[in-house]
């Protein structure tokens, strides 16, 4: 089974600064890597697929980059309703589609 | 506009059995792939299982052989059935469609507490 591993654990940002958060996989993936994002009491929401693609409605400022087992989650200015938890999940051996175990984007 | 509703969920002592459902209007359940995904309290997301548009069926190994992923497709409804349940088992179970791997829609979920 592969496994994902997020860093770091917790990011603290300021609103209007970048945030740059890390996904890597224990064995290539491909670019078969999506993004979630969770807020509390809500469920998830996809936000990137096939490493770099925004899914439906999701804004600009969340781009993705990477392939094989480094993956990269950015934010490019923070917003208010942006500090959550992000989880990355590969579907490249699928099932199980494993996820990492998450990083939580918290107020500075 | 699509929308997963579960239901199902409560508390129950170890050993039992619980049965989820999941209501879909605005997607239908046998042309999609769906899942179970759970979160236990306060930690991340594990995926469960999932039903193929096929009706093929996987499990993850910490659930195989205890619960059974099923459909109803006259009343557009996916179903988690739930044996021999565990402390472990104690999460929040997210009902997750899509077109194929990726976890396009998630419902609202249901908790689930396994305890004496």
């Amino acid at each position: 089974e592969i496994v994902m591993t997020q860093s770091p654990a917790t990011l603290s940002v300021s609103p209007g600064e970048r945030a740059t958060l890390s996904c890597r996989a224990s064995q290539s993936v491909s670019s078969n890597l999506a993004w979630y994002q969770q807020k509390p009491g809500q469920a998830p929401r996809l936000l990137i697929y096939g490493a770099s693609t925004r899914a439906t409605g999701i804004p600009a400022r969340f781009s993705g980059s990477g392939s094989g087992t480094e993956f990269t989650l950015t934010i490019s200015s923070l917003q208010s309703e942006d500090f959550a938890v992000y989880y990355c999940q590969q579907y490249n051996n699928w099932p199980p589609g494993t996820f990492g175990p998450g990083t939580k984007v918290d107020i500075k | 506009e699509v929308q997963l509703v579960e239901s199902g969920g409560g508390l129950v002592q170890p050993g039992g059995s619980l049965r989820l459902s999941c209501a879909a209007s605005g997607f239908t359940v046998s042309s999609n792939y769906m899942s179970w995904v759970r979160q236990a309290p306060g930690k991340g997301l594990e995926w469960v299982s999932v039903i193929y548009s096929g009706g093929s069926t996987y499990y993850a190994d910490s659930v195989k052989g205890r619960f059974t992923i099923s459909r109803d497709n006259s009343k557009n409804t996916l179903y988690l059935q739930m044996n021999s349940l565990r402390a472990e088992d104690t999460a929040v179970y997210y009902c997750v469609g899509g077109s194929g791997v990726l976890f396009d829609y998630w419902g609202q979920g249901t908790l689930v507490t396994v305890s004496s």
